[in-house]
């Protein structure tokens, strides 16, 4: 079934590193969509990109879509200790593109 | 206080027994989702509804219920729990075109 797969499943690095994670996806979408979960709480929305669009950004956070290799990519700027979460790309489900389907998340760990 | 609230918090019950967790939102948002989130498969999506009396399946409805009757609130119930139960509960809720936004979820033991 329709679901996105984040990449890597964890990554570690320096507080004022970049961190970028991907998420790769099998048929056609019409948006994409990333979270964050930090631990013990409920996920909270970053970036919707589009079909129709090639890079978001948003504060510390650039979002690509490349929809001909079905991937997007999320990369987080001068990164700090309280990034340190999981990250999770959603992507509609077949359908009904209201419904989205979670990949399994990027744990990402930000070192002071 | 605006926003999406889940309630309990936590939760243990017995196996064989109902339990109902909550889900109440002050936006008006069109659609409401759960999903139960476990390690090793992610969140899932349970039942979801995309307006007052219109509720559908998702990927994992067995042995859930859910109503819609006000467009706030959409109970999910767990009609005879059972240990696989045991689980991280979130309600969502969005309009269309527009990213979900999560409760701060129910952590259900079942014993």
């Amino acid at each position: 079934s329709q679901q996105g797969e984040e990449d890597p499943q964890a990554l570690s690095i320096q507080e004022g590193e970049n961190a970028t994670m991907n998420c790769s996806y099998k048929t056609s979408i019409n948006n994409l969509q990333w979270y964050r979960q930090n631990s013990g709480r409920g996920l909270v929305h970053l970036i919707l990109i589009r079909s129709n669009e090639r890079e978001k950004h948003s504060g510390r956070l650039r979002v690509t879509l490349d929809t001909s290799k079905k991937s997007s990519s999320l990369l987080i700027t001068a990164s700090r200790a309280a990034d340190t979460a999981s990250y999770f790309c959603a992507i509609p489900s077949q359908g009904g593109s209201e419904k989205l389907v979670f990949g399994k998340g990027t744990k990402l760990t930000v070192n002071p | 206080d605006a926003g999406i609230t889940q309630s309990p918090r936590y939760k243990i019950t017995e196996t064989g027994r109902q339990v109902t967790l909550m889900c109440h939102q002050t936006w008006s948002h069109s659609y409401m989702f759960w999903y139960r989130q476990d390690l090793g498969h992610g969140l899932r999506l349970i039942y979801y509804s995309a307006a007052a009396d219109i509720t559908d399946k998702g990927e994992v409805p067995d042995g859930y219920v859910v109503s819609r009757s006000k467009t706030e609130n959409f109970p999910l119930t767990l009609e005879s729990a059972t240990r696989s139960q045991t689980s991280v509960y979130f309600c969502a809720s969005s309009d269309t075109g527009w990213g979900y936004t999560f409760g701060s979820g129910t952590r259900l033991t079942v014993v």
